[in-house]
């Protein structure tokens, strides 16, 4: 099983310009996340997903965007980027409120 | 005010000693979750316990959900345990994982 898989691994993107980063997972997950790390700091909650075609806002959602139209896939849009958004990106998925997994995180710095 | 502190944030030990780290929060929770996150890699998660204690390997780890307390022990540590090791507890009003610093632990040989 691959587990969650996101892509890209590394990208550089320069102010005011836009992006997507994709996650998908391959064990019919029900939940996806989509977090941010910032240097010392906590995970924080950008968007979830209980399921396909609902989506809703977690902690940080300013600046991105999400979809769910299928189960497997949960793609985060970022829109006119801002240094703001340098961060490292980690996508997660859970079968129910329990046992998450993680993808491998997406390092993405704005210059 | 973090609803989650972790102790120590920074920890170095010799190979072979036992290791603790420390969770505390301040919201009801209905389980916790321990994670670890070697340096530059992805996140897997350890355990997952709402009470008592659960044991994988040399790894042990227990809550007390009264006390709002979670433990992470490491028996005779060993240099590739060396990571970051991040408590999230899953509840309060949204059901949704809320995470610690984490607590950088290096173990030389």
């Amino acid at each position: 099983n691959a587990g969650v898989t996101q892509t890209p691994k590394f990208r550089i993107l320069k102010i005011g310009q836009s992006m997507t980063l994709q996650c998908t997972q391959d064990m019919n997950h029900n939940y996806m996340y989509w977090y941010r790390q910032d240097p010392g700091m906590g995970l924080k909650l950008i968007y979830y997903s209980v399921g396909a075609g609902i989506t809703d806002k977690g902690e940080v959602p300013n600046g991105y965007n999400v979809s769910r139209s299928t189960t497997e896939d949960f793609p985060l849009r970022l829109e006119l980027a801002a240094p703001s958004q340098t961060s490292v990106y980690f996508c997660a998925s859970s079968p129910s409120l329990y046992g998450y997994t993680f993808g491998s995180g997406t390092r993405l710095t704005v210059v | 005010k973090n609803e989650v502190e972790q102790s120590p944030q920074n920890l170095t030990a010799q190979e072979g000693e036992f290791i603790t780290i420390n969770c505390s929060y301040s919201v009801g929770i209905s389980a916790l979750h321990w994670l670890q996150q070697h340096p530059g890699g992805g996140i897997v998660s350890l355990f997952m316990l709402s009470s008592g204690k659960k044991k994988h390997g040399r790894l042990i780890a227990t809550i007390n959900i009264q006390e709002k307390h979670s433990s992470l022990h490491i028996t005779a540590s060993h240099p590739r345990d060396s990571a970051v090791y991040i408590c999230a507890p899953l509840g309060g009003s949204n059901y949704k994982l809320t995470f610690g610093k984490g607590t950088l632990l290096t173990v030389n040989p």
